[in-house]
């Protein structure tokens, strides 16, 4: 089965120390990994992706992310949080089973970051 | 560009009424789709369109309709509301190369039924 794990429901940061939201994967053949934000209120923002390359990926608003492919995951990484990341994150693979390339998203992490 | 647009903000509606959700983009993209986020489970696909007049199921497709007569609009049909279908529900569209891509959410619509 084609699935996406993000197994901490929350993560808890002081400002400036560096940040880590976790994901793991499972898909058949070689994965197309996603992670998008979401603001209070608001709809989902892309921040980056994986396709194929560079297994460390950096994106919007300076996060990063490293894909691990013997680990099966690809975590979202900061070098210095800032209050204003605190937000939902979802981590999402593309399902392999079709032609379309929907996406799986996972259950999510809140990110708290505090002053 | 106005991006992805959903109306209304906020909706309630009594058990076995009907209401479409309204979605449209200005961004000329082939491919667009309906989610439904629920508090721990993440987004779920409900159905999804890869150009004017082509639609498909998603993951949770029942007690919804869809059509696409425009590349623009993106219409969702509830056709018998339940409570189970209490719900953020976000639409979203991506460029050529389809969801494997950037996808551009609209603000979501909150939908409770009573």
């Amino acid at each position: 089965a084609q699935s996406v794990a993000q197994p901490e429901d929350q993560v808890n940061v002081a400002e400036g120390n560096p940040l880590t939201v976790k994901c793991t994967y499972s898909v058949s053949g070689n994965p197309y990994l996603f992670w998008y934000v979401q603001y209070p209120n608001r709809g989902l923002q892309f921040l980056l992706k994986y396709i194929t390359g560079d297994n460390l990926v950096k994106g919007s608003y300076g996060f990063e992310a490293e894909f691990n492919k013997s680990q099966t995951s690809f975590h979202l990484k900061k070098p210095s949080a800032l209050v204003s990341d605190s937000a939902l994150y979802f981590c999402a693979v593309r399902d392999m089973r079709g032609s379309q390339g929907n996406l799986i998203f996972g259950k999510g992490t809140k990110l708290s970051v505090k002053p | 560009n106005a991006g992805v647009t959903q109306t209304p903000k906020f909706q309630v509606l009594k058990t076995g009424q009907s209401m479409t959700l309204q979605c449209a983009q200005d961004m000329n993209h082939e491919y667009m789709s309906w989610y439904r986020q629920d508090p721990g489970m993440g987004l779920r696909l409900i159905h999804y369109s890869v150009g004017a007049g082509i639609t498909d199921q998603g993951e949770v497709p029942n007690g919804y309709n869809v059509s696409r007569s425009t590349t623009e609009d993106f219409p969702l049909r509830l056709l018998s509301a339940a409570p189970s279908q209490t719900s953020v529900y976000f639409c979203a569209s991506s460029g050529s190369g389809g969801p494997s891509y950037e996808q551009y959410f609209g603000p979501g619509t909150r939908l409770t039924v009573t």
